[in-house]
């Protein structure tokens, strides 16, 4: 998976709960996204960041926040978990701009009750 | 607004034989595709990527075909195998954004 790791892997939770996603990678890439995937649809981009500290909002970003106080670490905050968040949360990285192609983690399954 | 759409979401292939999956975009100005083979329960995996400069080009046993006129793309896969199963789907940008368009994805089941 191109040096990039998810935490955690599966996680359930309760409406109404904070959760936080990590993405981690090794490969000091630039860009970093979060993206959504659910039955029906294509990758849905939920954020991205182009540098540390710099983030900017995806086509499915309300109810969510990220943070990148580092370049290998992105998070994904739901900041009250609702249950149409449950869904399947893809991290990737690309290392420039132009013609490069994204790297995706392993994913982590989220379930909100 | 943008997509990018697979023709077919399921295609049943017999194991030797040669697969070819489609995508279209909407985008004219989309200048670089990559095709990604996701497995159950794991993160899409690259294939093979290409840009609007070219129109063909090949990876091991994958070939990808790009037709600007119409926006669309293919990818063939050569003597199909158990392994190949998977949903592949393409994305689409343009240089110069951030941005990728996913397809739907097309699940390909290898008969044996």
């Amino acid at each position: 998976d191109a040096g990039i790791t998810q935490s955690p892997r599966h996680k359930v939770t309760e409406t109404g709960t904070p959760v936080t996603l990590r993405c981690h990678q090794t490969e000091n890439h630039r860009y970093m996204y979060w993206y959504r995937q659910d039955p029906g649809h294509g990758l849905r981009l939920i954020h991205y960041s182009y540098g540390v500290k710099d983030t900017d909002k995806g086509e499915v970003s309300d109810g969510y926040s990220v943070s990148r106080s580092k370049t290998e670490d992105f998070l994904l905050t739901l900041e009250s978990a609702t249950s149409s968040q449950t869904s399947v949360y893809f991290c990737a990285i690309r290392e420039g701009g132009g013609y490069n192609e994204q790297f995706f983690g392993p994913g982590t399954r989220l379930t909100v009750l | 607004g943008e997509s990018v759409g697979l023709h077919l979401p399921t295609l049943s292939v017999q194991e030797g034989d040669n697969s070819i999956i489609n995508c279209a975009y909407s985008n004219s100005a989309s200048d670089y595709f990559i095709w990604y083979k996701q497995e159950s329960g794991k993160g899409p995996q690259f294939i093979i990527d290409i840009r609007s400069n070219m129109d063909k080009r090949q990876g091991q046993r994958v070939t990808v075909l790009l037709n600007k006129t119409v926006k669309h793309l293919s990818l063939q896969i050569a003597a199909t195998q158990p392994g190949d199963s998977a949903v592949y789907f393409c994305a689409a940008s343009t240089s110069g954004t951030y941005k990728y368009i996913f397809g739907t994805g097309t699940r390909l089941k290898v008969l044996a």
